[in-house]
């Protein structure tokens, strides 16, 4: 499977511990986003980055998320302290470059539950 | 604040007739538009794209249209097939970051 591989699919949580998730992204694609899907909305942007470095966090919330993509292995997103709030679906994408208009391929996503 | 809206949450269309879904923007800054298409628990499939410099781009059956004075655009699925029934994303490109609509769920009645 050439696509880009999110895991866990569902990963369920209690209030207070921590969330990684990660994201192979596509082979030869060296550029990642992270969107975050509440109910009945639409994707959120929330970071994008390029090998070992974070291009753009301007949708990260300020506390307690943070994400890498480090030289080897996938991305991961990591969310301390998990509230209720954070319950939402988790999608990564991936780019090969950051040419105008390059479609992104998104993975299936990771549904987070916080009980 | 949501700067691309799909005001439509729902649209049914008979199979083989056209399917038109509408997408509107605010920001003049975006540089390319694109329709992705989505199954539940999968992740969004990207379809379709247009340049800002473009008003129509076609690709089969799908068919984008943007017109950029009335900041709309509008994707065409003709005929319209009972696989296509999925939500449909609008998205807007700045500087590589998407923006993305909240979707309308298309089904196609065989």
């Amino acid at each position: 499977n050439a696509g880009v591989m999110q895991n866990p699919r569902h990963l369920v949580r209690r209030r207070g511990q921590e969330a990684r998730l990660r994201c192979s992204p596509m082979k030869g694609h060296s550029h990642v986003y992270w969107y975050r899907q509440l109910p009945e909305e639409g994707l959120k942007f929330m970071v994008y980055l390029q090998k070992e470095n974070i291009i753009d966090e301007s949708g990260m919330p300020k506390e307690r998320f943070s994400a890498e993509f480090p030289k080897e292995g996938p991305s991961i997103l990591r969310i301390q302290q998990v509230v209720r709030g954070d319950s939402a679906a988790y999608f990564c994408a991936s780019s090969p470059s950051q040419q105008m208009g390059q479609p992104q391929h998104f993975g299936d996503g990771t549904r987070l539950s916080i009980l | 604040d949501q700067q691309v809206k799909q005001n439509s949450p729902s649209l049914s269309v008979q199979e083989g007739r056209i399917s038109i879904l509408n997408c509107d923007y605010t920001n003049s800054m975006f540089d390319y538009f694109l329709w992705y298409k989505k199954y539940p628990a999968e992740g969004p499939t990207f379809l379709i794209s247009i340049s800002s410099i473009k008003d129509k781009n076609e690709d089969g059956r799908f068919t984008v249209f943007l017109n950029k004075s009335a900041k709309h655009l509008s994707l065409h699925i003709v005929p319209s097939q009972p696989g296509d029934s999925a939500v449909y994303f609008c998205a807007a490109s700045e500087a590589n970051n998407l923006f993305f609509g909240t979707g309308t769920r298309l089904t196609v009645i065989p």
